[in-house]
């Protein structure tokens, strides 16, 4: 049974930076493209990025001048890490395994969902 | 970015009801694409992938089609649980892009 198990801090002030990690249990980590998304409160959903095993990265030039995504698979983990954030970045964040399918990776399993809330 | 437009925003139905949900995009995917459904305080759940086929475990009411810029998520004959949002999402391209949203809710 796959896994992914979320954690990170849940308050931040403007100009902090955001971190969260995803564990992944019951499944190897290569194979997949490991993502990461957010919603922010009372809206949709947003693609943030993704990382392979080998540390592979693909992000949304939106975020991308502030954002890094790491992977460490000796523990089976990848995280995010987003730098000067504002309250624009108060958003649920999941992260999820992307399935390779098609030109892409498709998105099976998601973690809990952590909240981050910015505030000045 | 591609664009997805999903419509209806939101949708008020019955149990027992016919419902269609389209997403259409702003350029060809192919078949890039999969139907999610998220309740309140649950992370979203991949109903289709690859535009038309259902995820395993997934009740067989629930179906999809469509290719390249035009896309249906389809529930027949709705129950209860289904009353949630609905979200598709493209993989075709970087940024990967979602639709809106679509809100089913009982009538």
């Amino acid at each position: 049974q796959v896994q992914l198990q979320q954690w990170g801090a849940g308050l931040l002030k403007t100009s902090e930076t955001l971190s969260l990690t995803c564990a992944v249990y019951g499944e190897s980590f290569s194979g997949y493209n490991w993502t990461w998304i957010r919603q922010p409160p009372g809206k949709g959903l947003e693609w943030i990025g993704e990382i392979n095993h080998s540390g592979r990265t693909n992000c949304n030039p939106s975020l991308k001048s502030r954002l890094t995504i790491s992977v460490d698979t000796s523990k089976n983990q990848f995280s995010l890490k987003l730098s000067s954030v504002t309250a624009a970045d108060t958003a649920l964040y999941y992260c999820a395994r992307g399935d390779s399918s098609g030109s892409g990776s498709s998105l099976t399993y998601w973690g809990q969902g952590v909240l981050v809330t910015v505030s000045s | 970015d591609i664009q997805m437009t999903q419509s209806p925003s939101s949708l008020s139905a019955s149990v027992g009801d016919r419902v269609t949900i389209t997403c259409r995009s702003s350029q060809d995917i192919r078949n890039d694409l999969g139907w999610y459904q998220q309740k309140p305080g649950k992370a979203p759940k991949r109903l289709i992938y690859a535009a038309s086929i259902l995820q395993g475990g997934v009740p067989s009411r629930f179906s999809g089609s469509g290719s390249g810029t035009e896309f249906t998520l389809t529930i027949t004959s709705l129950q209860s649980e289904d009353f949630a949002f609905y979200y598709c999402l493209q993989h075709s391209a970087y940024p990967y892009t979602f639709g809106q949203g679509t809100k089913l809710e009982t009538k």
